[in-house]
């Protein structure tokens, strides 16, 4: 398949982990990009090219990718994490979209 | 500062076409390549096309073929997206995005433009 499986929702404990997957047959082929959107917000990129983060974003924030998934953790998890998160990568000239993520900071 | 802003909201019947304009500063327009995203109310990101502003190359999904197309004055910096034959199900929040070659991510987005059409 061609689409991009994303969990619909992931929730982590105040200052634990969170992973965040994202599935495809062989992503692990291609470069994979996660987004931030808090609501009422333009997205934000998070990561790009599996695991590097822009100026800016928190060293909390890491990203690996291969085989079949894609992963998005966030460490020591703050409550401004909240947000869905969209995985994307690039394909057949073709962008994808993961179906995206809550995360909730209990 | 790389900065994308987009026009402001628009409210058009069914049948109707919309056009969305995307103003970049803070780099070279013609540089890179700019896509279109949307996002329906509650829902998530849905890809509609790109463009190169140095060459005017554009493409497309495969789901708008036909019914959208981008274009750009690279003496304004500005980049649009038009939009035709409206149905209720075009109402959503319209992106454009950078990209920074040669691999195709989104860094800055602008601010998104709501575009709804009343059933």
């Amino acid at each position: 398949s061609s689409d991009l499986t994303q969990p619909h929702s992931v929730s982590v404990a105040l200052g634990q982990t969170a992973r965040i997957t994202c599935e495809r047959n062989n992503i692990g082929r291609k470069n994979v990009h996660w987004y931030q959107q808090k609501p009422g917000q333009a997205p934000v990129l998070v990561i790009y090219n599996d695991k590097k983060r822009p100026s800016g974003i928190p060293e909390r924030f890491s990203g690996s990718n291969s085989g079949n998934v894609a992963t998005l953790t966030v460490s020591r998890a703050q409550a401004a994490d909240e947000a869905v998160y969209y995985c994307q990568l690039w394909d057949n000239m073709t962008v994808l979209f993961g179906g995206g993520t809550t995360l909730t900071v209990l | 500062q790389v900065h994308l802003a987009q026009s402001g909201p628009e409210v058009k019947e069914p049948g109707a076409s919309v056009k969305i304009s995307c103003k970049a500063s803070g780099y070279s327009f013609t540089s890179n390549d700019i896509h279109w995203v949307r996002q329906a109310p509650g829902q998530g990101l849905e890809w509609i096309g790109w463009l190169n502003p140095n060459s005017g190359e554009t493409g497309y999904a495969q789901k708008f073929q036909g019914r959208v197309t981008v274009s750009r004055n690279n003496a304004l910096s500005t980049a649009y997206m038009e939009l035709s034959s409206l149905r209720s199900d075009d109402t959503a929040m319209y992106y454009c995005a950078r990209i920074v070659v040669p691999v195709v991510y989104f860094d800055p987005w602008g601010q998104g433009t709501l575009v709804t059409v009343p059933s």
